[in-house]
């Protein structure tokens, strides 16, 4: 069965420091894309990053990189010297190719403050 | 463009009471979602639809309906309410396929009482 654990709740770090949110997924399908959604205290949802299961590439742009390892099923999100405005709630989310649907398995989410 | 826009921001119901929420994009985008998001969690797919008159549940279906008579509108229906279906809704829409990210709407608060 597909699903996505992102095992820390909350995370709390002191601005400028590194800080790297984790994202297991499960799934059954050898084609499936991998997202990092952003939901600031104003509630949207906002889309950082889609990684497919074929491009194991890392990525960066700017202070965000992320880490995709098919050999252990996780997706992780690192932010770099953090800054407040990084404080959010961050979803990893799974999509699988068989549906062909784009429906989304999501996370639980990790709630990140990043304190002055 | 707007991209996906939702209405009402804020709504309390009683227990027992109907409304609808509405969604609209104009981005020409086929596919279309509702999701709800209860506190502490991820959020959950309610229905989807890959076009217009093409409609299909999600995880959570139960207590809602759906239609989609254009591709702009798709507009999310709740008969009988419940206070399990005190959430945050989100719509959110894509040029289709698992492959392409999915834009949200700025979501809706739902209180039922």
């Amino acid at each position: 069965a597909q699903k996505v654990t992102q095992a820390q709740t909350e995370i709390s770090v002191v601005e400028k420091e590194d800080v790297t949110l984790d994202c297991v997924y499960e799934t059954r399908d050898t084609t499936y894309y991998l997202f990092w959604y952003k939901q600031p205290p104003s509630g949207e949802l906002v889309f950082l990053i889609r990684r497919n299961s074929f491009d194991e590439q890392n990525e960066i742009s700017g202070r965000y990189s992320w880490n995709f390892q098919k050999s252990t099923s996780s997706f992780n999100f690192t932010i770099t010297a953090s800054q407040v405005v990084d404080s959010a709630v961050y979803f990893c989310a799974l999509s699988e190719e068989s549906s062909n649907t784009g429906k989304l398995i999501f996370g639980q989410g990790t709630t990140l403050q990043v304190k002055p | 463009n707007a991209g996906v826009t939702q209405t009402p921001k804020f709504r309390i119901l009683k227990i027992g009471q109907s409304m609808t929420l509405q969604c609209t994009q104009d981005m020409n985008h086929n596919y279309m979602y509702w999701y709800r998001q209860d506190p502490g969690m991820g959020l959950k797919l309610i229905y989807y639809s890959v076009g217009a008159g093409i409609t299909d549940k999600g995880e959570v279906p139960n207590g809602y309906n759906v239609s989609r008579s254009t591709t702009e509108d798709f507009p999310l229906r709740l008969e009988l309410a419940a206070p399990s279906q005190t959430s945050v809704y989100f719509c959110a829409s894509s040029w289709g396929g698992s492959l392409h990210e999915q834009f949200f709407g700025p979501g809706t608060r739902l209180t039922v009482l």
